[in-house]
């Protein structure tokens, strides 16, 4: 049961160059969220989507784009990377958007020379 | 604003010292508290999930609590292999939850 998959799991990219960061969960689950984890701070909220067909930002969306491609996968694209956005990458997904737990993939390790 | 605040940042445990960390929390309208295990490398594996003051949760060494403004997971006889981040989030009122920055537990044989 592979549960929520990400990939690339690292990846290096030059100052504005793009790239799409992969995920897909076999959890039939309807929510799907992208965060962002940097040292010492919590994780923070990029994106998410509610269900399939719907996204939203979350607390820090600027320089990203989402897309909900089907029910299974949610994929975020950085247009034009910063080294601002060197970070390690988590996608998660939930049965439903309340009060349900919410499960991590491994994550993608960004750098942004 | 929502807030999460956790305590200590780092906490150094011999095997079988049994202690607590702290998740203090502000949230408009508590819908629940989760509390997450972080292993290095790894996502968040999900633990507890805690919804109104007074609730507990047990798994193995683990309990978590939870009050109108904190919680609490208590380690109780610690192995080396609990050794981890332990990460607490809170979700408000607009369904989004709010992530702590964590407390890593390292459990010395």
């Amino acid at each position: 049961n592979a549960g929520v998959t990400q990939t690339p799991k690292f990846q290096v990219l030059k100052t504005g160059q793009s790239m799409t960061l992969q995920c897909a969960q076999d959890m039939n689950h309807n929510s799907m969220y992208w965060y962002r984890q940097d040292p010492g701070m919590g994780l923070r909220l990029i994106y998410y989507s509610a269900s399939e067909g719907t996204t939203d930002k979350g607390e820090v969306p600027n320089g990203y784009n989402v897309s909900r491609l089907n029910k299974r996968e949610f994929s975020l694209r950085l247009e034009s990377a910063a080294p601002s956005q060197t970070s390690v990458y988590f996608c998660a997904s939930s049965e439903a958007q309340a009060y349900q737990p919410q499960h991590f993939g491994d994550g993608t390790r960004l750098s942004i020379l | 604003e929502d807030q999460v605040t956790q305590s200590p940042e780092a906490l150094r445990l011999q095997e079988g010292e049994s202690s607590s960390l702290n998740c203090s929390y502000t949230v408009s309208g508590l819908r629940g508290l989760f509390w997450y295990r972080q292993d290095p490398g790894k996502g968040p594996e999900f633990l507890f999930t805690l919804y109104s003051a007074g609730e507990e949760k047990e798994k193995e060494r683990l309990k978590a609590t939870l009050t109108k403004k904190e919680s609490f997971l208590h380690i109780t006889a610690p192995k080396p292999e609990d050794s981890a981040t332990y990460l607490c989030a809170v979700q408000a009122r607009d369904y989004k939850l709010s992530f702590g920055a964590g407390t890593t537990v390292t459990v010395r044989a």
